[in-house]
């Protein structure tokens, strides 16, 4: 089963439009959450890390949320762009070993014109 | 992408045969990774090294192979042990085990 969970699966908006993505972690205990843009064909490009005592950081026009309690995070983004339409991955990484990480399956976020 | 490169983008290999997959990374970090991308799943951790001469199994290492004689260097071989090597492959690397890792822009094989 996997440990990190996003939704929705896809989504489709409109350019200048805000919009949220969701990620539920089992994880536990708990290092770092993070967040990755991966454009289609190419690498992931990190967004933005959390560790398990902050509760929002922000890069740009993205700001991820992170409640630890009920272990959710969630992918802001706001005013998008054309080029925002990539996919948006969640990465947790376990404490005691950071090279154990899970990886959400992403959200495909596609915004049109 | 940053300072790390792979090769080739893309690569076709017949059923049976081994290839190997280059990684290479000029951001002096010490630890790299591979990981296996399939539709609709997250990355999977194939191997990791943390230091030369050292390297780890990640959770799914089976039909596969490494090395790390320079710290630059990561290459990754898929035997033919591997029973669906078909995917997209990516490599990345970090200063250090902790921090964030950055991604080549992978590699895609395909075993006809």
């Amino acid at each position: 089963k996997n440990q990190v969970e996003q939704s929705p699966q896809s989504l489709i908006i409109l350019e200048g439009k805000n919009c949220t993505l969701q990620c539920n972690y089992t994880v536990s205990p708990f290092s770092n959450l993070r967040w990755y843009k991966q454009d289609t064909g190419r690498g992931p490009v990190s967004l933005t890390i959390m560790t398990f005592s902050e509760n929002t950081k922000s890069n740009g026009r993205y700001t991820a949320t992170l409640d630890a309690d009920t272990k959710q995070s969630s992918l802001h983004i706001t005013a998008s762009q054309l080029s925002d339409s990539a996919s948006y991955i969640c990465v947790v990484s376990f404490l005691y070993n950071n090279n154990d990480m899970r990886f959400g399956a992403g959200t495909r976020l596609t915004v049109k014109p | 992408d940053g300072g790390i490169t792979q090769s080739p983008k893309y690569l076709f290999r017949k059923e049976g045969q081994n290839v190997t997959l280059s990684c290479e990374q000029n951001l002096n970090h010490d630890a790299m990774y591979w990981y296996r991308q399939d539709p609709g799943q997250g990355l999977r951790l194939i191997y990791y090294s943390q230091i030369v001469n050292d390297f780890q199994k990640g959770d799914i290492a089976e039909g596969y192979s490494v090395s790390r004689e320079k710290k630059e260097s990561f290459p990754l071989t898929v035997t033919s042990a591997q029973k669906n090597p078909t995917a997209f492959y990516l490599c990345a690397s970090s200063l250090m085990v902790t921090d964030t890792q950055y991604f080549g822009p992978g590699t895609r094989l395909t075993v006809l």
